[in-house]
């Protein structure tokens, strides 16, 4: 089976950092994905990590340690427009065979001014 | 296309009823996986396809659902008599490669399925 844990929320303020955290269990692993999926909207693509550290990609960084089974997401500058669900999604072995990602609930960000 | 196409947008049917949801991916994506998404939760896996070939169904929650994909290109999820519990947002998505995922896919903007 697979076990995906991330906090069902956080509030942040406008500028700030934050982090959110990411746990996972699960039966081999290929890589882990952040999505930002806005209400009402899709998921999109924010980072991908397969390998252990720290990606950088503008406001947004992305860390993964895979002996410890945890990833979290950083976003710097906060803006408004970053209230949004955070989605982890993990590659490991589903039953049928393949590493489709396995998503978990997501981490509703809430910034205020 | 310019993005992943989902229709209907909205589907509101009786309990008992078949219905079938479309997905369009981007052009050229040989890889197409279905998600269903709860109010408040993440995706969850249904089935995915490379071309026409259907790789994982493991997903599926039970033989009510099938999917298909006869052209390598759009794809087609259907359920058999619907039931209350099957009401959720479904969501296709496509990626350029045939690597399970293992790169950015791109997320429709899903059908809204209510069975009264």
């Amino acid at each position: 089976g697979q076990n995906i844990d991330q906090p069902t929320e956080m509030t942040a303020t406008e500028g700030a950092i934050v982090q959110i955290n990411c746990t996972y269990q699960t039966s081999g692993f290929n890589g882990l994905f952040w999505y930002q999926q806005h209400a009402g909207e899709a998921p999109t693509f924010l980072s991908y990590n397969v390998l252990d550290g720290l990606e950088e990609k503008g406001r947004f960084s992305s860390f993964l340690s895979r002996s410890k089974g945890y990833s979290y997401l950083l976003l710097k500058e906060l803006q408004m427009k970053d209230s949004a669900s955070y989605l982890c999604a993990v590659r490991g072995q589903k039953t049928g065979g393949s590493y489709i990602p396995t998503f978990g609930r997501g981490t509703s960000l809430i910034v205020h001014p | 296309g310019a993005g992943v196409s989902q229709s209907p947008r909205y589907k509101v049917t009786k309990r008992g009823q078949d219905v079938a949801l479309r997905c369009d991916p981007i052009s050229g994506h040989v890889s197409l996986y279905w998600y269903r998404q709860a109010l408040g939760q993440g995706p969850e896996f249904l089935t995915y396809f490379n071309y026409e070939a259907q790789q994982d169904k493991s997903g599926l929650p039970n033989d009510r659902f099938s999917a298909e994909r006869p052209e390598g290109s759009i794809s087609t999820l259907t359920i058999q008599r619907t039931e209350q519990r099957d009401s959720a947002m479904y969501r296709c998505a496509s990626s350029a490669e045939t690597g399970e995922m293992n790169t950015e896919a791109f997320f429709g903007q899903g059908t809204r399925l209510t069975v009264v």
